[in-house]
């Protein structure tokens, strides 16, 4: 049963354009969700996170959206850049008292010179 | 600072025998997490760690696999009689606190002949 789900395989855009990177989940008790970045033979990177509480979030050029009803979120990078190149992982926490997390299968961002 | 270190950066073993991992936290971080990341496929939580209380083995996957972590520092994680089907990349993370944003190893890339 994945409950988080990253239906894009693979996302290619040009240096300069937006990326637009996509999550789904199916349980209703998360309650915070953040994207992780990583490279080839490297431990994922904390990028950014949103708590349900919020629909938006935004750190320099990345923006992570939050649609509660349709269990969805979204990662914009805007304007992507060549060095953004990477496997982006969404991931989201149960409401627990610690943070174990569930991560979808990974979306791997080419951004092209 | 440091950051969350792992060894072996790569193992190969054969099928049936023992393998011990090892995690070092960030120091200070008293929560630490252990994930696997199989071929195509999402992080796969393992096993957590706060503090001095009792670990969550919730997402060992078989009895063979276990962890411990000494003095509240130092994690490993054993998996005995290793199946072909335990191939994949084993990721270690450790947080401040349980929901504070967790810090990633570069893992260890685990193959089973």
């Amino acid at each position: 049963d994945q409950q988080v789900k990253q239906n894009s395989p693979s996302l290619s855009v040009q240096e300069g354009r937006i990326s637009i990177l996509n999550c789904d989940y199916t349980n209703s008790m998360f309650d915070y969700f953040l994207w992780y970045k990583k490279y080839p033979a490297e431990g994922p990177t904390f990028l950014i996170s949103i708590s349900s509480i919020k629909d938006k979030n935004e750190d320099g050029r990345f923006t992570v959206f939050l649609n509660k009803s349709a269990k969805h979120l979204s990662l914009h990078i805007v304007p992507s850049q060549p060095g953004d190149s990477a496997v982006y992982f969404c991931a989201a926490d149960g409401g627990t008292s610690y943070g174990k997390l569930t991560f979808g299968q990974g979306t791997i961002l080419t951004v092209h010179p | 600072g440091a950051g969350v270190s792992q060894s072996p950066s790569n193992k190969v073993t054969e099928k049936g025998k023992d393998v011990e991992l090892r995690c070092d936290p960030i120091s200070g971080h008293t929560a630490l997490y252990w994930y696997r990341q199989s071929l195509g496929q999402g992080l796969e939580f393992l096993i957590y760690f706060q503090g001095n209380s009792a670990p969550d083995k919730s997402g060992l996957p078989s009895d063979r696999f276990s962890a411990e972590r000494t003095g509240g520092s130092v994690s490993t994680l054993t998996i005995q009689r290793t199946q072909q089907e335990d191939s994949a990349v084993y990721l270690c993370a450790s947080s401040l606190n349980g929901p504070d944003t967790q810090y990633f190893g570069p893992g260890t890339r685990l193959t089973v002949l």
